[in-house]
C-alpha cells in the first residue's frame, strides 16, 4: 500500500505563472488536507477536502489559491500568478476516518524565481 | 484555534528515555491529543494519539494527565533516527472539520 503520493517533488515557477500540485491519498482514505510550510516556520493548515467537496478552506489565501478533490483522480492545489512569497513546502495528508491520524506525503517544494 | 505549548528544544543521549512535554490548557472534552514528528526535508510522520487514557504503540507511549491539560510523549530508548521536530496538536471531532493545528514544536537532538 503506497503512502500519500505527491508530485512533483520540486517545482520551479517564474513569477506570474501557475503552479499545480498533485496529491494522491492512500487507498481507502477519503479525507485530504493541504498544509504549507514556509522556510523556518511551522506547518499552516490550508484546506480540508472530501471527495468533490471542500469542507474547510479557512486557511486558504482568498485570492489565487484553489483546491479540488474530484471523484476520480488526485487532489489538486492550484496557485495562480505565483509570487516569491509562495515559495514553500506544500504537504498533503490523508486519513480514512475523521478520528484517525493523518498520513503525510513527502511534499512539493515550490520555488518562485 | 487550539493552542499547545512545548519547549523549543530538548537534548537526549542515545539509548536513554526521552520525555517530551506538552501543555494544552484550553483542551475541551472532545479534543484528541495527537503527536507528529518531522525529520529534515520530510513530511510529518504520525506518532501517536489519545483522548483520556495512556496509549502505547510501537513507536512511543503517550501519558495524558488526569485533567487532560498536559501530556507527555515518551520515547523509551532514543536513537539517532529519533532526532526531529516533535509536534503536539489537538483535534476536535465535535464539528464537521477536524483540522490539526500545529505549533512550533520541540526540536529533539540525540547525542551518540
Amino acid at each position: 500500500n503506497a503512502g500519500v503520493m505527491q508530485n512533483p517533488r520540486h517545482l520551479v515557477r517564474r513569477r506570474g505563472q501557475e503552479a499545480r500540485l498533485r496529491c494522491s491519498p492512500m487507498k481507502g482514505h477519503s479525507h485530504v488536507y493541504w498544509y504549507r510550510q514556509l522556510p523556518e516556520e511551522g506547518l499552516k493548515f490550508m484546506v480540508y477536502l472530501q471527495k468533490e467537496n471542500i469542507i474547510d478552506e479557512s486557511g486558504m489565501p482568498k485570492e489565487r489559491f484553489s483546491a479540488e478533490f474530484p471523484k476520480e483522480g488526485p487532489s489538486i492545489l492550484r496557485i495562480q500568478q505565483v509570487v516569491r512569497g509562495d515559495s514553500a513546502a506544500y504537504f498533503c495528508a490523508s486519513s480514512p476516518r475523521l478520528i484517525d491520524g493523518y498520513t503525510f506525503g513527502s511534499g512539493t517544494r515550490l520555488t518562485v524565481v | 484555534d487550539a493552542k499547545t505549548t512545548q519547549p523549543n528544544s530538548m537534548e537526549s543521549n542515545e539509548e536513554e528515555p526521552v520525555h517530551l512535554p506538552c501543555n494544552h490548557s484550553t483542551i475541551s472534552g472532545t479534543d484528541y491529543i495527537h503527536w507528529y514528528r518531522q525529520l529534515p526535508s520530510q513530511g510529518p510522520e504520525y506518532v501517536i494519539h489519545g483522548l483520556t487514557s495512556n496509549v502505547n504503540n510501537r513507536m512511543a507511549s503517550l501519558a495524558i494527565a488526569e485533567d487532560r491539560k498536559s501530556s507527555t510523549l515518551i520515547l523509551h530508548r532514543a536513537t539517532l533516527r529519533d532526532a526531529a521536530v516533535y509536534y503536539c496538536t489537538q483535534m476536535n471531532y465535535g464539528g464537521a472539520t477536524n483540522k490539526l493545528i500545529f505549533g512550533t514544536g520541540t526540536l529533539l537532538a540525540v547525542q551518540p
